[in-house]
């Protein structure tokens, strides 16, 4: 069973286009994040959710919107796509939201925009 | 914010070498600095961690030092294999999970 995962593995899309990437974990844990990675494997927090709430929402353009329908699942919708967006966005879970917390990052979705 | 650099970006070791990355973190009241091995085509996963209550931790052929002192903590791989290599992450956090990764290390090991 896979821990956390995420759909599609792969999306590529035009410019302008509205997409979604959906996320999953069955641990049981209450904090989920995405991540995004850039071309030089730069890795760093967009967002988090504890409980369905939001908890940290860095410089992150309004496009940009996650959605949490229960504590298992956070996905990530993005509007009006630009080439800039184009990553491998990660999702992850860990049990609470504190420091210390081992987070569980899914296999990744690679978004290329044209 | 907190600033975590990382050195060096790329690491070549022949197997059976040790391998050290080194990290740099600017926030004083960060007290959580995992690290994570990142394959090709996967995402990251935790392979050790240490808290600031902590100077040092083993585990297997895999430690990690922390100096809070000079605000610098490294990753110590002894008897290298072709398995290790993949590209290593060093992050630092205080509260809320909020991790500040690295940029990274891609560490080659040759048979």
């Amino acid at each position: 069973d896979t821990a956390v995962s995420q759909t599609p593995k792969y999306l590529v899309t035009q410019m302008g286009n509205d997409k979604s990437i959906k996320c999953e974990q069955n641990l049981g844990h209450d904090t989920m994040y995405w991540y995004k990675q850039d071309s030089k494997k730069f890795l760093k927090i967009m967002f988090s959710y504890n409980n369905k709430e939001l908890i940290i929402n860095e410089t992150v353009p309004n496009r940009f919107s996650p959605k949490s329908p229960d504590k298992a699942h956070l996905n990530l919708h993005i509007n009006s796509l630009e080439l800039g967006d184009s990553a491998v966005y990660f999702c992850a879970s860990s049990h609470v939201a504190g420091a210390g917390d081992t987070q569980y990052f899914g296999p990744g979705t690679r978004l290329t925009v044209l | 914010g907190e600033n975590v650099e990382q050195h060096p970006s790329t690491l070549s070791v022949q197997e059976g070498d040790s391998a050290v990355i080194k990290c740099t973190y600017s926030d004083s009241a960060s007290n959580y600095f995992p690290w994570y091995k990142q394959e090709l085509g996967k995402g990251p996963q935790l392979i050790i961690d240490i808290r600031s209550n902590v100077g040092e931790k083993k585990d297997q052929r895999i430690a990690v030092t922390l100096n809070k002192t000079a605000k610098h903590f490294s990753l110590h791989i002894t008897e290298t294999q072709p398995e290790d290599s993949a590209v290593y992450f060093c992050a630092a956090s205080r509260g809320f999970q909020k991790l500040v990764f690295g940029t990274g290390t891609r560490l080659l090991v040759s048979p």
